[in-house]
């Protein structure tokens, strides 16, 4: 199957420094990526939709100026979290779609975020 | 993209067959219905996925009625290493794959 690589997988950071999470497809080429925010015990929340070559689709309530995404190329997606603070600290999860089988997603690991 | 609703969590022993049932009342017509699994500080892991009827691969099973207003995740013979959480997810090819995360269900299989 489709893999996708996060990087790093964990990251430690201290508040109000930037923090980028790259996303990549390693065996196909994803047009569309998404990103996903996860907190302890809670499920998944959509953060954005990321289009190769266009500006990312925020979902309502995620500020687009402090979550920095860029997708460049059609397998890399990256996320720049902003003047981290305390509160930021989560899970963040990628997934990428492969073409033809548009409607399959694959997830990436994720990348646990420390904002101290 | 229609709500989902499930079960927060499931008691099991292994060997047992495990079934999670999925309710999504306001499905539309376009929309089929994927089932994920993830363990602790990992992504989601694609289980299955289905439109109608029965699905079956290496490791579930999907029934889906006729009315289509809910689903079941069937896992056979569960082990220990089935303990996680079991995502229902419903979907669209004309959202642009857009996945809305539903609360999930927690299983927990015990020896």
């Amino acid at each position: 199957g489709a893999v996708v690589s996060q990087h790093p997988s964990w990251v430690i950071c201290k508040s109000g420094t930037s923090v980028k999470i790259e996303c990549r497809s390693l065996d196909f080429q994803a047009t569309t990526m998404f990103w996903y925010r996860q907190f302890p015990k809670q499920s998944l929340m959509l953060m954005a939709t990321s289009n190769e070559g266009s500006k990312a689709t925020y979902e309502q309530g995620v500020e687009k100026d402090k979550f920095l995404i860029n997708h460049a190329s059609l397998t890399l997606s990256t996320l720049t979290v902003t003047s981290a603070h305390p509160e930021d600290s989560s899970f963040y999860i990628c997934s990428a779609r492969d073409p033809p089988s548009d409607y399959e997603q694959y997830f990436g690991p994720g990348t646990r975020l420390t904002v101290t | 993209l229609a709500k989902t609703t499930q079960p927060i969590s499931m008691d099991s022993y292994e060997g047992q067959e495990v079934n999670i049932t999925c309710s999504h009342n306001n499905i539309a017509t376009n929309d089929y219905i994927t089932w994920y699994q993830q363990f602790p500080s990992q992504g989601p892991r694609f289980i299955i996925q289905g439109y109608k009827t029965k699905v079956t691969n290496e490791v579930a099973s999907l029934f889906i009625p006729a009315d289509r207003k809910s689903s079941t995740l069937s896992l056979p013979r569960v082990s220990l290493s089935d303990t996680a959480v079991y995502y229902c997810l419903s979907s669209s090819y004309n959202q642009g794959g857009k996945l809305i995360f539903g609360q999930g269900t927690e299983l927990s299989v015990k020896p």
